[in-house]
């Protein structure tokens, strides 16, 4: 099973600032199947990225991501006050599917 | 518009069994993959497991396999996630979702609401 290790815990920031998320895995990520979710308390977590770097349909382009094999990140150019959040990673190139456990960003 | 719609709050004892739905609607049901995801209160996500509406082609987490058995009605569009015997472990929201893509390596596009599940004597 791979393991997807997410940093850090929680990043503490202010709107118009600049966040980066990383995702480590255990082992290669087969493929760049990596995706990252957005989930806001209360809701279902959305799609944001597939495939390591494409953004999912209508997700605002100051949201960008990329990697390979073991490292990825998302980057969120500059914070609005709605992605405030926690994000996920997960891998979906080897079963079973996993998500790391998460990046509280935070005001 | 596609939509998965579940079902709402669950209270049940421990050893009682539950099967929790999930309906779509605004595609062809049969052809796409749904997953199950549990996320226990203030935790993250976990990938339970996933069927194929057209031919129940099922896989299984091995951290969940045993412990819950995912079904589908392609008749009725709706998947299910089910068990036998609660314990109050399995308190938890659990949501499905779709996968983008008509083959396994795809990522989750739409989810549900998520149904929450509450088990306590």
């Amino acid at each position: 099973e791979i393991v997807l290790t997410q940093s850090p815990g929680t990043l503490s920031l202010s709107p118009g600032e600049r966040a980066t998320l990383s995702c480590r895995a255990s082992q290669s990520v087969s493929s760049n199947y990596l995706a990252w979710y957005q989930q806001k308390p209360g809701q279902a977590p959305r799609l944001l990225i597939y495939g390591a770097s494409s953004r999912a349909t209508g997700i605002p382009d100051r949201f960008s991501a990329s990697g390979s094999g073991t490292d990825f990140t998302l980057t969120i150019s500059r914070l609005e006050p709605e992605d405030f959040a926690v994000y996920y990673c997960q891998q979906y190139g080897s079963s079973p599917w996993t998500f790391g456990q998460g990046t509280k960003v935070e005001i | 518009e596609v939509q998965l719609v579940q079902s709402g709050a669950e209270v049940k004892k421990p050893g009682e069994s539950l099967k929790i739905p999930c309906k779509g609607s605004g595609y062809s049901f049969s052809s796409y993959w749904i997953g199950w995801v549990r996320q226990m209160p203030g935790k993250g996500l976990e990938w339970m497991g996933i069927i194929y509406p057209g031919d129940s082609d099922t896989k299984y987490s091995p951290s969940f396999q045993g412990q819950v058995t995912i079904s589908a009605d392609k008749s009725i569009s709706t998947a299910y996630l089910q068990w036998s015997s609660l314990k109050a472990s399995d308190s938890a929201m659990y949501y499905c979702a779709r996968l983008q893509g008509r083959w396994l390596r795809s990522p989750f596009d739409y989810w549900g609401q998520g149904s929450l599940v509450t088990v306590s004597s």
